[in-house]
């Protein structure tokens, strides 16, 4: 059965750093989402993107943050310049809604900010 | 804005019971509702989607309910088994005026099922 991607599973980096985080969504799938989730916090969504541009995002998805579909098969969030309270375990979802819109998630990379 | 809230926060049963889970959302104007599963640590499995069309969604012990008049949705497990041990996340796209593809999120449901 096809599925979501990410790399890397674990990524530790040092405060100001840019990070860029990696995923593989499913192959026929035409939308594509970034979501967070804080520790003991809910899942929160970050953006999504359509057609080769970003179709919404969040409040949290300010200018530190950057998405990119550099092929026809990744998806990458990058960090510009990490914060503490960037650590979190990120997501990145596919769907297809041609179907039922279902959104497929990834396994997470979890992000340390030290 | 959409809310969603999910009761209660945990939930431990012996094996072998049926349980329901909670989820409620304020704004009914969904196209529809997703349940996830999230183990420790890992990501989200999608488990079911119900449309707003259809008032229930099946998947062998898994039933879901959808009610958009009262912004109500339950997740019915059957003769539950501690490999069904884990969170579990009601999540509702924004309803009026907004995207239906942001999905917002409950807090979730911590299930344990006790051998």
């Amino acid at each position: 059965e096809p599925e979501v991607t990410q790399t890397p599973s674990h990524q530790v980096t040092q405060m100001g750093q840019e990070v860029i985080l990696r995923c593989v969504p499913i192959s026929n799938h035409l939308y594509f989402y970034w979501y967070r989730q804080i520790l003991g916090q809910k899942v929160e969504f970050l953006v999504s993107f359509y057609n080769n541009e970003i179709s919404e995002k969040s409040e949290i998805f300010d200018d530190q943050f950057s998405v990119e579909r550099p092929d026809g098969s990744n998806f990458t969030l990058k960090i510009r310049s990490t914060k503490l309270e960037d650590s979190a375990m990120y997501f990145c979802a596919s769907s297809d809604p041609r179907l039922q819109e279902t959104q497929y998630f990834g396994p997470g990379t979890r992000l340390l900010v030290l | 804005k959409q809310e969603v809230t999910q009761i209660p926060a945990a939930l431990s049963v012996p094996e072998g019971e049926n349980l329901v889970l909670n989820c409620s959302f304020t704004d009914s104007a969904i196209y529809n509702l997703q349940w996830f599963r999230q183990d420790p640590g890992k990501g989200l499995t999608s488990l079911l989607l119900i449309q707003s069309s259809q008032r229930e969604q099946t998947s062998g012990r898994l039933n879901a309910s959808l009610d958009k008049s009262s912004g109500r949705s339950t997740l019915y497990i059957a003769a539950s088994q501690p490999g069904d041990s884990a969170t579990y996340l009601c999540a509702a796209p924004r309803g009026s005026g907004g995207s239906n593809y942001k999905l917002t999120f409950g807090k979730g449901t911590l299930l344990t099922v006790n051998p």
